[in-house]
């Protein structure tokens, strides 16, 4: 079965420094890995994904992922934060082969103090 | 500017009623997904379809949901009847198979409350 820990609640981080929201996987087989965030009262938007390449993907508004194998990992980064970032994420991950469920981590609410 | 839209956004009935939501996915997409947001359990898929044909409904509780495409333009999920425990955020979501993957698309969801 595969699993998704976002180990934080909530990250609270000040407005310009770098922030870092954690995800760790468990899968079978080669990940496919996905970061999404949702404002609220809306639907989940997607940020960035992780298939096969480049361990560093580059997403939306300034984010970016690694991809860490043998960690398991793939924490979302920006290098300075803005207000307007605070929101909650989602990790998510899928297997490479041929079942496409997307099985999503509980949410990481991110707070960017002014 | 292509999008997933889901009908109604918000619904509150009775317990008993049956309950219908809606999905336009993008178009185009040939994958389709019906997930449920609550507190507790977080993100749950509920379905998911292929060229409308389902290929994984292991998620949903057989015996009040349904889900059809009834054609490539158009998902249901259908509750009957409802329960104040399916009380939650129901988001559709589409993709695209291309490159042996699926970057999903979300909808707005629709809220349903059941008192």
């Amino acid at each position: 079965a595969q699993s998704v820990a976002q180990p934080e609640d909530q990250v609270n981080v000040a407005e310009g420094n770098p922030l870092t929201v954690k995800c760790t996987y468990s899968v079978s087989g080669n990940p496919y890995l996905f970061w999404y965030v949702q404002y609220p009262n809306r639907g989940l938007q997607f940020l960035l994904k992780y298939i096969t390449g480049d361990n560093l993907v580059k997403g939306s508004y300034g984010f970016e992922a690694e991809f860490n194998k043998s960690q398991t990992s793939f924490h979302l980064k920006k290098p300075s934060a803005l207000v307007s970032d605070s929101a909650l994420y989602f990790c998510a991950v899928r297997d490479s082969r041929g079942n496409e469920k997307l099985t999503f981590g509980t949410g990481t609410r991110l707070t960017i103090i002014p | 500017d292509a999008r997933v839209t889901q009908t109604p956004r918000d619904k509150v009935t009775e317990m008993g009623q049956e309950v219908t939501m809606r999905c336009q996915p993008i178009l185009g997409h040939n994958t389709v997904f019906w997930y449920r947001q609550t507190m507790m359990q977080g993100l749950e898929l509920l379905a998911y379809f292929r060229n409308r044909a389902p290929l994984d409904d292991s998620g949903m509780p057989k015996d009040r949901f349904s889900a059809e495409m009834p054609d490539a333009t158009l998902a249901t999920l259908k509750i009957q009847p409802s329960e104040p425990r399916d009380s939650a955020v129901y988001f559709c979501a589409s993709g695209r198979q291309g490159g042996g993957y699926t970057e999903a698309f979300f909808g707005q969801g629709t809220r349903l409350t059941v008192v």
